[in-house]
């Protein structure tokens, strides 16, 4: 599948914990977004990285960290989590920073994430 | 700051009959609007972005800058229609690529 790839796909923790969402861009894409969907917020842009380095951000917590590795996967790294954190984190991958396809995203599967 | 809305949360229609979605957004700078869509148990995909002008599954929409829309518009609506339906906005110049703001959504229900 050389689409994006996100893992887990579901995640139950409680409130106070750490955990680390994972995603491999689609091939040859170099930008990594993520976005957090909430019933209340709705899909909101939390962070980008291009080839490593972060790009953007946007609402995200202090609480909330993120990375791009060599190859390009990311991880988003969640921790002392609030039940407010419950949600489903989106990945998404574009081929570059600028140029006709750098907005169109191509978007993973998601990760519920449950906090109780 | 940059804005979407999209003012229905849910909206119903019978197979074969017209359906809008509508988008209003509020921005500055030089928009680059998209609609994108989750249906049932998928992930989120891009349906269509105003700069290609093509029509997509029978969907078109049509970048109004006078009146800051970009409605997205069928003619004969179909039960596989039946989806969540984002309007998003990005920004077709500088250095925010990528960061799309979205809408809030628009649940589309197609009813036989």
């Amino acid at each position: 599948d050389s689409g994006v790839t996100q893992t887990p796909k579901h995640l139950i923790t409680a409130t106070g914990q750490r955990v680390t969402l994972r995603c491999s861009p689609r091939s040859g894409d170099l930008s990594v977004y993520w976005y957090q969907q909430s019933l209340d917020q709705g899909l909101q842009f939390l962070i980008q990285y291009y080839n490593g380095e972060e790009r953007a951000k946007g609402n995200i917590l202090e609480r909330f960290s993120a990375q791009q590795f060599p190859d390009l996967h990311s991880e988003l790294n969640l921790s002392s989590l609030e039940l407010g954190d419950s949600a489903l984190y989106f990945c998404a991958s574009s081929v570059g920073l600028r140029g006709a396809g750098a907005n169109v995203l191509t978007f993973g599967a998601g990760s519920r994430l449950t906090v109780l | 700051a940059q804005r979407v809305t999209q003012p229905e949360k849910l909206l119903s229609v019978f197979k074969g009959a017209p359906v809008e979605l509508k988008c209003n957004y509020s921005y500055s700078g030089s928009p680059e609007l998209f609609w994108y869509v989750q249906y049932s148990r998928q992930r989120l995909q891009l349906l269509l972005r105003h700069i290609s002008r093509e029509s997509i599954k029978g969907f078109t929409a049509d970048l109004n800058k006078g009146e800051t829309s970009f409605h997205l518009k069928k003619p004969f609506a179909q039960e596989e229609d039946s989806a969540m339906y984002y309007c998003a906005l990005g920004n077709a110049g500088g250095t925010s690529y990528g960061k799309l703001t979205f809408g809030q959504g628009t649940i589309l229900t197609v009813h036989p």
